[in-house]
């Protein structure tokens, strides 16, 4: 599966928008694009995958680049109860998920 | 809530112990992965199973094995254990019909191995 790349941490206010980025320049063609989120302690929770369409559901939204070697996770509104480590992984059909660092967002007041 | 659930959620053994933990995955999911995170790290993935055929290993020795049953629940064994196996332990769930469905994973097991 691609290596995907994530700034190790960032800094949003409560009430704005959070953009998260993630590098996958060598993402293939049948490679989805997952977001995960894993609060202290707990499973990681799902927040949203594509393949080269944008995707919005009830959390978030994703914006994938039109040659698909980056996207971007919006949440729109940050609230405290989103600070978490967030990953982005690239997943082929075997459904093999390979973690990375992810970013470490922290939603201050 | 995802469906899938694993048990027991916290337990304490002593080295060379054997472990099992359990994982029920979400109804019609016929796939099940198993990660390992220790602390401040990210999963690590174990195996997974596919029609309860092992189908894909990560690099993790022999005496991590596993169980997928007909009803697709699954098991993680894992014999002689060590300190270092002290981990919280991830079941993830999946529909492998077609590529693009959602994963989802169970709130983890902690195992502390003293």
């Amino acid at each position: 599966d691609a290596k995907t790349t994530q700034p190790p941490s960032m800094d949003c206010a409560e009430g704005r928008a959070a953009n998260l980025p993630c590098n996958h320049s060598t993402i293939s063609g049948n490679e989805y694009v997952y977001w995960y989120r894993q609060i202290h302690s707990q499973g990681p929770q799902y927040i949203i995958h594509g393949l080269k369409n944008n995707e919005t559901n009830e959390m978030a939204s994703l914006i994938i680049t039109e040659d698909r070697k980056s996207s971007t996770l919006i949440l729109p509104h940050a609230t405290l109860r989103d600070t978490a480590v967030y990953y982005c992984i690239a997943v082929s059909n075997d459904y093999k998920l390979s973690f990375g660092a992810g970013t470490t967002v922290t939603v201050r007041a | 809530e995802t469906g899938v659930t694993q048990s027991p959620t916290h337990l304490i053994k002593t080295r060379g112990q054997q472990v099992t933990l359990r994982c029920s995955s979400q109804s019609g999911h016929n796939t099940v992965s198993w990660y390992q995170q220790a602390l401040g790290q990210g999963p690590q993935f174990i195996f997974q199973y596919y029609r309860e055929e092992e189908n894909g290993r990560g690099n993790f020795p022999p005496r991590f094995s596993g169980l997928q049953f007909p009803n697709y629940s699954s098991e993680l064994n894992v014999n002689a254990l060590e300190l270092d196996d002290s981990a919280l332990y991830l079941c993830a769930s999946s529909l492998m019909a077609r590529s693009g469905n959602t994963i989802y994973f169970g709130e983890g097991s902690w195992l502390t191995v003293v």
